[in-house]
């Protein structure tokens, strides 16, 4: 069975510009999760979606974050514009209905905004 | 708001030495706690889940423990091995909204042969 993916695994870009990454859940889990760590700090969690739905967007840190999941399969997480202390690894979960408690992570990408 | 700590941040032992890392978190009303482990460019992998209601999990050379009352756990480590190296993260999940962990910042482990 695939685990989480995520793309691109690594990103440079520069302050202001836009960037989207990509996770793809493990194929049936119902349940995406978005979390990052920034340097220095503890991995902080973003949202939740069940399938389609945003269930909980409160870590979303201000409105330059979109995420989105389309008919509820792989999702996009996009910063636009990008700031410097957007730099970090953002990493996404699964989980299957009803266990929100078992969340699979995959590999995280890593942000570097110059 | 829950606040996980995790103490080191950073531990270097010789290979063949029992060790402990330390977690704790500011509101007892946990549902669940869990240690991963990280390597680096790799995803979070558990290694072990303690429920509210137990004290400990094992799992081979590795032994968690939870008191929910103190706000800590300890992961304890026995005979480590240079394949061990890597970060163990602390997380926990609150009682009344377990969709989402509170991670510590972690404890990076250096096993040296």
């Amino acid at each position: 069975e695939a685990g989480v993916t995520q793309f691109p695994s690594h990103s440079v870009i520069e302050k202001g510009q836009t960037v989207t990454l990509r996770c793809d859940p493990i194929s049936g889990h119902d349940n995406l999760y978005w979390y990052r760590r920034v340097m220095g700090k503890e991995i902080k969690f973003l949202l939740h979606f069940v399938k389609e739905s945003k269930q909980d967007e409160s870590g979303m840190p201000n409105n330059r974050f979109l995420a989105e999941r389309t008919g509820g399969t792989y999702s996009t997480l996009k910063v636009q514009p990008a700031e410097l202390e957007d730099s970090g690894v953002y990493f996404c979960a699964s989980s299957p209905q009803g266990r929100e408690e078992t969340q699979y992570f995959g590999p995280g990408t890593r942000l570097l905004v110059l | 708001k829950q606040e996980v700590t995790q103490i080191p941040a950073a531990l270097s032992v010789p290979e063949g030495e029992n060790l402990v890392l330390n977690c704790s978190f500011t509101d007892s009303a946990i549902y669940n706690l869990q240690w991963f482990r990280q390597d680096p460019g790799k995803g979070l992998t558990s290694l072990l889940l303690i429920q509210s209601s137990q004290r400990e999990q094992t799992s081979g050379r590795l032994n968690a423990s939870l008191d929910k009352s103190s706000g800590r756990s300890t992961l304890y480590i026995a005979a480590s091995q240079p394949g061990d190296s890597a970060t163990y993260l602390c997380a926990v999940l609150n009682l009344y909204n377990f969709n989402k962990f509170y991670f510590g910042s972690g404890t990076k482990l250096n096993v040296k042969p």
